[in-house]
């Protein structure tokens, strides 16, 4: 069945690159999702990516997909404090609807 | 991107009595979805709410359990009926930008929490 995976938790100075990875098994996949979680609030789509491309970049945000591994990554340069929450990564197969499959979320601290 | 709110922010509930919550959008939308984020995990669809027609479940949810309305484009509900401590989540309206859209936004969510 479908599955996406992530790492649960990355700490990161501030200042510093953060990489944040998700594996997915569905390779029927159309579209993959980075959305991000602050304490107490919704979720907030950052950026998407189509199948067909392998690298997006949007400010400070950068994907990349290997979709022959299966393998997406969002990096956020010159992380900052703002920027700790949970980070989601999600599929979808845009057929019938589009249903998201989510990872299980990872959660970023950024510290001085 | 849509402007999504939803009612009530966050309840406190008995076992065995049931919660409504809204969600109301800011323009009208073809598909609207609900999903629950149980305590520390990641978020799991429940329904798509379709316009004019029954939800369709997912796995694992029924309508009997979370009954679902969707009366026009901009707003739909869902109950959680009968509650029980385990149904303690946030439960989250979803929207897709634009039909066919490939964007979905999501509301802040309502934290219910059953005792």
């Amino acid at each position: 069945g479908e599955d996406v995976e992530q790492s649960l938790f990355l700490s990161v100075r501030e200042g510093d690159s953060s990489v944040i990875n998700c594996t997915y098994t569905d390779s029927s996949s159309t579209y993959l999702y980075w959305y991000k979680q602050e304490p107490g609030a919704g979720l907030q789509l950052l950026t998407y990516i189509f199948s067909n491309m392998d690298m997006k970049q949007d400010q400070r945000l950068t994907v990349l997909l290997n979709k022959k591994d299966k393998h997406l990554s969002l990096r956020i340069a010159d992380t900052q404090t703002g920027d700790s929450a949970i980070y989601f990564c999600a599929e979808s197969n845009a057929g019938g609807y589009n249903k998201l499959i989510f990872g299980a979320g990872t959660r970023l601290a950024v510290h001085p | 991107s849509a402007v999504i709110s939803q009612k009530p922010s966050r309840d406190i509930c008995q076992r065995g009595t049931s919660l409504t919550i809204q969600c109301q959008v800011d323009s009208q939308v073809t598909m609207m979805f609900w999903y629950r984020q149980q305590p520390g995990q990641s978020l799991t669809l429940i329904a798509t709410a379709n316009q004019g027609s029954e939800a369709t479940y997912e796995s694992g949810f029924v309508i009997d359990k979370f009954p679902i309305s969707r009366p026009n484009l901009t707003f739909s509900t869902l109950t959680v009926s009968n509650m029980s401590p385990e149904d303690s989540s946030i439960y989250l309206c979803s929207v897709e930008a634009e039909a066919g859209g490939i964007q979905q936004f999501f509301g802040p969510g309502t934290r219910l929490t059953v005792l």
